[in-house]
């Protein structure tokens, strides 16, 4: 248990939807980071928010966009949804400087 | 660009010794490994930062070479529980936006898994 959590666990969408998934950091986390992670891949990053503003983005389009609140929980939203957007996307909350990343269970998407 | 990771898979008895390599192209600031089982969340098992010290917990340790950009992981007298697979995430200097903020590359992984 990391005292990360994520929702929803699941969800199936149909391409051109949008999605919002939504990530509760540890406790006194300050940083949050969303990576995506195909089946059989690694985690690709996506963006870091640290104090509600956005801190690095990977190489992903604008219609992945993020919000972190002033108690540190984030969003992830995506827009006009792709088959190839169907992974696991995972939260992962951090002290800014220091370098364990406590990841959350994730959310599992599917796009039909 | 991401890690390159060796080897993609590796099945081993109990007691059993394993190496797992990462290795980049770009000047790196630091290597992070962590393990995921199967259907969970990965798990941060060490962090080797530039001109630090090799790193070890328990019986996995890992070595980080500087001068060719590779990282080490060892996983000596394996256990059941050290199935799963495992990534490295690397750091590079020329994406850090400012410090402390990890923002990590992790390579395709490689799949331990310990037999009986």
């Amino acid at each position: 248990e990391t005292g990360v959590t994520q929702s929803p666990t699941h969800l199936i969408k149909t391409r051109g939807q949008q999605v919002t998934l939504r990530c509760s950091s540890q406790s006194g986390h300050n940083t949050v980071s969303w990576y995506q992670q195909a089946l059989g891949q690694g985690p690709q990053f996506i963006f870091q928010y640290y104090r509600e503003e956005e801190n690095g983005r990977g190489n992903f389009p604008p219609r992945f966009s993020g919000l972190q609140f002033p108690n540190y929980s984030s969003e992830l939203n995506v827009n006009a949804l792709e088959l190839d957007d169907s992974a696991l996307y995972l939260c992962a909350s951090s002290l800014r400087n220091t370098g364990e990343l406590f990841f959350g269970e994730g959310s599992r998407l599917t796009v039909l | 660009q991401q890690p390159v990771q060796s080897p993609q898979a590796v099945i081993l008895r109990e007691g059993e010794d394993a190496v797992i390599n990462c290795s980049s192209s770009k000047a790196l600031y630091s290597v992070h490994w962590y393990r995921q089982k199967h259907g969970e969340a990965p798990v941060f098992l060490m962090i080797l930062l530039k001109g630090g010290e090799q790193k070890g917990h328990e019986k996995i340790s890992a070595s980080f070479n500087e001068k060719k950009q590779q990282s080490s992981l060892y996983l000596t007298a394996s256990q059941l529980s050290y199935s799963g697979t495992y990534f490295c995430g690397t750091d590079a200097e020329i994406l850090r936006s400012g410090a402390g903020s990890y923002q990590l590359t992790f390579g395709k992984g490689t799949k331990l898994s310990v037999i009986p």
